[in-house]
């Protein structure tokens, strides 16, 4: 079985500039799940799909980033503009059960992202 | 609100020795599932062991295992027989049943030595 598909795997990109990601989720997975890494700290939820609707975006800085899931399957995460403190590292995820299902959904992670912005 | 708590920023075990990270955790939800991920330097989030709060035995995933105590609110993870190839960050994490946010602690880091 195929696990999370991110691209690409490196970005550099100077403060104001647009950037975008890409997550392809495990086949058949309903939810997926955009966090936000900063060295040295653990994941941060930004924004959490359920098929193509919105779950969670009570943290995605919505001035700047934004995020859809138009066909319930791959997703795409903009940033724009960019500033010094977006680097990071931006992991997707998915999972099997959806959000009803409660505390025991997995969540399989893709490699990541890694965002430098100059 | 729940919390994820990892009070041990590094640790280092010998190789071919046991190691326990440790994890405590708070929450109101009586029904909540705990997770912990390896984070090697490549960067991917690698899952190894999930507890379920309702759940009477303790998780194991071949050298994984859980070490809960409900009543302490501590999930701790023993890495049994380290490997080299163990040397990376773990995360613990937890989400309540009530479909809160997937919350992690800030991390430890383990480095085994030869």
């Amino acid at each position: 079985e195929a696990g999370v598909a991110q691209s690409p795997r490196y970005k550099i990109i100077e403060k104001r500039q647009s950037v975008a990601f890409w997550c392809n989720p495990i086949s058949g997975h309903a939810t997926l799940y955009w966090y936000q890494q900063i060295l040295g700290q653990g994941p941060k939820l930004l924004i959490q799909f359920q098929n193509n609707g919105v779950v969670d975006d009570s943290q995605l800085p919505k001035d700047r980033f934004s995020a859809e899931r138009l066909k319930g399957v791959d997703s795409t995460l903009k940033i724009q503009p960019a500033k010094l403190e977006d680097s990071a590292v931006y992991l997707c995820a998915s999972s099997l059960v959806s959000i009803a299902g409660g505390s025991t959904d997995t969540q399989y992670f893709g490699p990541g992202t890694r965002l430098t912005v100059l | 609100a729940q919390k994820i708590t990892q009070t041990q920023p590094g640790m280092f075990v010998q190789e071919k020795e046991a190691v326990t990270l440790d994890c405590t955790y708070d929450t109101s939800d009586p029904s909540y599932g705990l997770f912990w991920y390896k984070q090697p330097s490549s960067g991917e989030m690698i899952f190894l062991i999930y507890q379920g709060s309702y759940d009477q035995q303790n998780a194991t995933e071949g050298r994984y295992s859980l070490n809960f105590q409900k009543a302490r609110k501590s999930a701790n993870l023993v890495i049994s027989a380290s490997q080299l190839g163990d040397s990376a960050m773990y995360f613990c994490a937890m989400r309540a049943a009530r479909g809160q946010n997937f919350v992690f602690g800030p991390g430890t880091r383990l480095s085994v030595l030869p």
